[in-house]
């Protein structure tokens, strides 16, 4: 079975300085590995993914995330953070077939501070 | 382009009444379908799924039920509302890609 485990249900930075979300998984096989936000009320946005090829993938708004497979990794950073940036981020993990389900992380709910 | 929409946005229904919130897809055919639930505070959790017309698979034994009745069309729904199904209700869809796009939400509060 696989999981996700997001370090620090809640994180916060200054405004301008460096965003660091944590995220370890555990997968029998090859992940296919996710970021999403969500704004309150809103559904969820995908960030970025990782399916297969690079380790350092790059996203929306700046954000970008590194597939480290020996530490069963996938963090999310952003050099400089920005008020709207705050948000809850998930970080969800798929092992494919033909029903493609996600497993979610319980969320980083990520605040800004002026 | 593709687009998903969810109705209502928000419901207030007292404890015992019938559920009933509708999920449809546009701009795709033959999607993967999904169902999850945000309790206040906490993560998804994943409720149903369905890879095709009358193909549903429950992750989580409740007082809810899904049905799809067309291909792009997902419905979830319940006899007798419990307070405890109040929660954020999310429909997501995917189709060749293992990423997942994600409705706007029905808030459901029960009272």
């Amino acid at each position: 079975a696989q999981s996700v485990t997001q370090l620090g249900s809640h994180v916060s930075v200054s405004e301008g300085a460096l965003v660091l979300l944590r995220c370890n998984y555990s997968s029998s096989v090859p992940p296919y590995l996710f970021w999403y936000v969500q704004y309150p009320n809103q559904g969820l946005q995908l960030l970025l993914k990782y399916t297969t090829g690079a380790t350092l993938v790059k996203g929306i708004n700046g954000f970008e995330a590194e597939f480290k497979k020996s530490e069963t990794s996938f963090h999310l950073t952003k050099p400089s953070a920005h008020m709207s940036d705050a948000a809850e981020y998930f970080c969800a993990v798929s092992q494919g077939g033909s029903a493609r389900q996600l497993t979610f992380g319980s969320g980083t709910q990520l605040t800004v501070l002026p | 382009s593709q687009t998903i929409h969810q109705w209502p946005a928000t419901l207030v229904q007292p404890v015992g009444s019938p559920l009933s919130l509708e999920c449809t897809v546009e701009g795709t055919s033959n999607p993967n379908l999904y169902w999850y639930r945000q309790a206040a505070g906490r993560g998804l959790q994943l409720l149903f799924y369905s890879v095709g017309i009358g193909q549903i698979s429950s992750e989580v034994p409740q007082n809810l039920s899904a049905s799809r009745p067309q291909d792009r069309q997902f419905i979830l729904s319940s006899k007798k509302l419990l307070l405890s199904d109040s929660g954020f209700y999310l429909c997501a869809w995917n189709r060749a890609a293992y990423e997942q796009y994600f409705g706007p939400g029905t808030r459901l509060t029960v009272t």
